[in-house]
């Protein structure tokens, strides 16, 4: 099982704000990273560090921590952002580890 | 442009080997870390394997360990993942991923770029 918890699936009114989570103890001491997957294709990082974006990722995607938990929030959600989420960072051995992933809907 | 292409899967069966290939280019090869990243049909994705800049330092999931080996040619812009003894459950598209850092084990490192992923089937 994965040290970093996602829930599995989340829906989002067109233009409005959603926000994707993630919970483990690492979280504490790491950033999360952030990748985008739509179907049948490669996943895309999305957010690195505390909160950067790579060039032509949209300004409506932003990351934050608080304690265990890391943020990636989608303000105004387009209808193009339905895919799934993955969030990474550190197990307790230092190694990389994913979440279970998060499947946004657009409505 | 960085581009990373996969090479190698097939249709092995259990107990087989094989060994994939990511060929990169577009970015100074070996001045990054690389990874191996796969996702199983219908699942998530799962962190497999990494490599240092140099070579010098690999890193393994426990599920990996002891039958798979990455390794890298810095003169051929080439990452290798050999795999052995392998399982049904190690069937899954495999892709190559390049680290952000030179060493995998430096906190702040991500996943810069991705390929677009090599299928591997474990079957009888």
């Amino acid at each position: 099982s994965s040290e970093l918890t996602q829930d599995p699936a989340v829906s989002v009114a067109l233009g409005q704000t959603v926000r994707i989570t993630c919970q483990g103890d690492s979280l504490r001491s790491y950033y999360a990273s952030w990748y985008q997957q739509k179907p049948g294709q490669a996943p895309v990082l999305v957010i690195y560090d505390k909160n950067n974006r790579p060039s032509g990722i949209p300004d409506r995607f932003s990351g934050s921590r608080s304690g265990n938990t890391a943020s990636l929030t989608i303000t105004g959600a387009q209808a193009e952002d339905e895919a799934d989420y993955y969030c990474n960072s550190r197990d307790s051995s230092g190694n990389r580890v994913f979440g279970g992933g998060t499947r946004l809907t657009v409505l | 442009e960085v581009q990373l292409v996969e090479s190698g899967g097939v249709v092995v069966q259990p107990g087989g080997s094989l060994r994939l290939s990511c060929a990169a280019s577009g970015f100074t090869f070996d001045d990054y870390a690389m990874h191996w990243v796969r996702q199983a049909p219908g699942k998530g994705l799962e962190w497999v394997s990494a490599i240092s800049w140099d070579g010098d330092n690999t890193y393994y999931a426990d599920s990996v360990r002891g039958r798979f080996t990455i390794s890298r040619d810095n003169s051929k812009n080439s990452l290798y993942l050999q795999m052995n003894s392998l399982r049904a459950e190690d069937t899954a598209l495999y892709y190559c991923a390049q680290d952000s850092l030179a060493s995998p084990y430096t906190p702040g490192g991500y996943f810069q770029h991705w390929g677009q992923g090599t299928l591997v089937t474990v079957s009888s």
